[in-house]
């Protein structure tokens, strides 16, 4: 199937920087992808959605200016988490849409775990 | 937007039983409902997925059924083992969020030897 990669796989920061995470569809072209959050023992939680040459859609309560997300080319997403606090450490997982035929399938990249000390 | 609700929260069986986690969905115009496997520290993996054309998919030892008039789908796993011990979560999408996936709160499963 089809293959998402994230990078970095984990990250450790201090509070008050930045830190930028990076989704890849390496085998195919997808035009939407999406962030998603999971804290310890919770669901997926849907942060927004990334369109290719557009600005992203953020879900309720998601801060834009926060969590900057950037779709620049068909394979590669990224999401920057603005002035890092500890309540933002968590696993940030995304996805990309594959179209084959008349179908869409979700691939999942394998996650980025974030530690704000 | 689409709202997904799965019970229970937690399973155990013993090894060889079936297991069976529900959800109920509430945008009629979702269309596509995968399953998710996610064990600890790991991305989810889908398992099974059925489309709004069809009322029931299997897949060895798992199945999934759909009910489009009611609004739920229900994950079926038969002959458990230990190994299928993680945290299942049921989705929904294609609805009006298009390809925006909504979990469900998920299901962690104990399979007891």
């Amino acid at each position: 199937g089809a293959v998402v990669s994230q990078h970095p796989s984990r990250v450790i920061c201090k509070s008050g920087t930045s830190v930028k995470i990076e989704c890849r569809s390496l085998d195919f072209q997808a035009t939407t992808m999406f962030w998603y959050r999971q804290f310890p023992k919770k669901s997926l939680m849907l942060m927004a959605t990334s369109n290719e040459g557009s600005k992203a859609t953020y879900e309720q309560g998601v801060e834009k200016d926060k969590f900057l997300i950037n779709h620049a080319s068909l394979t590669l997403s990224t999401l920057t988490v603005t002035s890092a606090h500890p309540e933002d450490s968590s696993f940030y997982i995304c996805s990309a849409t594959a179209v084959a035929g008349a179908q869409e399938t979700q691939y999942f990249g394998p996650g980025t775990r974030l530690l704000v000390l | 937007g689409e709202n997904v609700e799965q019970h229970p929260s937690t399973l155990s069986v013993q090894e060889g039983d079936s297991a069976v986690i529900k959800c109920t969905y509430s945008d009629s115009a979702s269309n596509y409902f995968p399953w998710y496997k996610q064990e600890l520290g790991k991305r989810p993996q889908l398992i099974i997925d059925i489309r709004s054309n069809v009322g029931e998919k299997k897949d060895q030892r798992i199945a999934v059924t759909l009910n489009k008039t009611a609004k739920h789908f229900s994950l079926h796993i038969t002959e458990t083992q230990p190994e299928d011990s993680a945290v299942y979560f049921c989705a929904a999408l294609g609805g009006t969020g298009g390809f925006k996936t909504i979990f469900g709160a998920g299901t962690r499963l104990f399979v007891k030897a």
